[in-house]
């Protein structure tokens, strides 16, 4: 069956990065481009990026452009979210998702906190 | 960047009601426009797309209508298991945006 599974959250001081995965399965993964979707406790969804299907377009929300970095391995069935120069306000449950079909991740809570 | 106004941002209503949501862009759109629904503590999940295609699987009850800057929701008679946040998703340019959000409640 179809999954998302995604690793990398936790909890990170401001100005420190860190590294989401999402490990797909099930469906052709390198024909799909791929969103990361965030949402801050309490709140709505906010979109943050997204990668094509062969990675040669990125796509960034202008929250977190110059800061994160989305990537793929098609190969390995993986999407990555890069996060750097962390801040408290992209404390958040992060989604990885397909840009059809509508797949979803878990999703995984990263606090930005000291 | 084109932004998305969603209103209301909650509500209240009786099973059976209709139940509208509406979702204005500030620039035109086309028919660029997904609903998504979800459930507390759950996953989004996309009802409609292209302002008015419904997914499979999803409640013919649920119904999407609108073009260019004015879009709506429409559940034709509300249901227990429809209490949720409902979005909309504009996606005819990068970068994409939500709108805020509809909390609908059964009374």
């Amino acid at each position: 069956q179809v999954q998302l599974v995604q690793s990398g959250g936790g909890v990170v001081q401001p100005g420190r990065s860190l590294r989401l995965s999402c490990a797909a399965s099930g469906f052709a993964f390198s024909t799909y481009a791929m969103h990361w979707v965030r949402q801050a406790p309490g709140k709505g969804l906010e979109w943050v990026a997204l990668i094509s299907f062969n990675g040669g377009n990125e796509y960034y929300a202008d929250s977190v452009k110059g800061r994160f970095a989305i990537s793929r391995d098609n190969p390995k069935n993986t999407v990555f979210l890069q996060m750097n120069s962390l801040r408290a306000e992209d404390t958040a449950v992060y989604y990885c998702s397909t840009d059809r079909d509508d797949y979803w991740g878990q999703g995984t809570l990263v606090t930005v906190s000291s | 960047d084109i932004q998305m106004t969603q209103s209301p941002s909650a509500m209240s209503a009786s099973v059976g009601d209709r139940v509208t949501i509406t979702c204005r862009a500030s620039q035109g759109i086309s028919n660029y426009l997904a609903w998504f629904q979800q459930k507390p503590g759950k996953v989004p999940k996309r009802l409609i797309n292209g302002a008015s295609t419904l997914q499979n699987g999803v409640p013919s009850r649920f119904s999407g209508s609108g073009s260019g800057t004015e879009f709506t929701l429409t559940i034709s008679s509300l249901q227990p298991e429809d209490s949720a946040t409902y979005y909309c998703l504009r996606y005819n340019t990068y970068p994409l945006s939500f709108g805020g959000g509809t909390k609908v409640e059964i009374k």
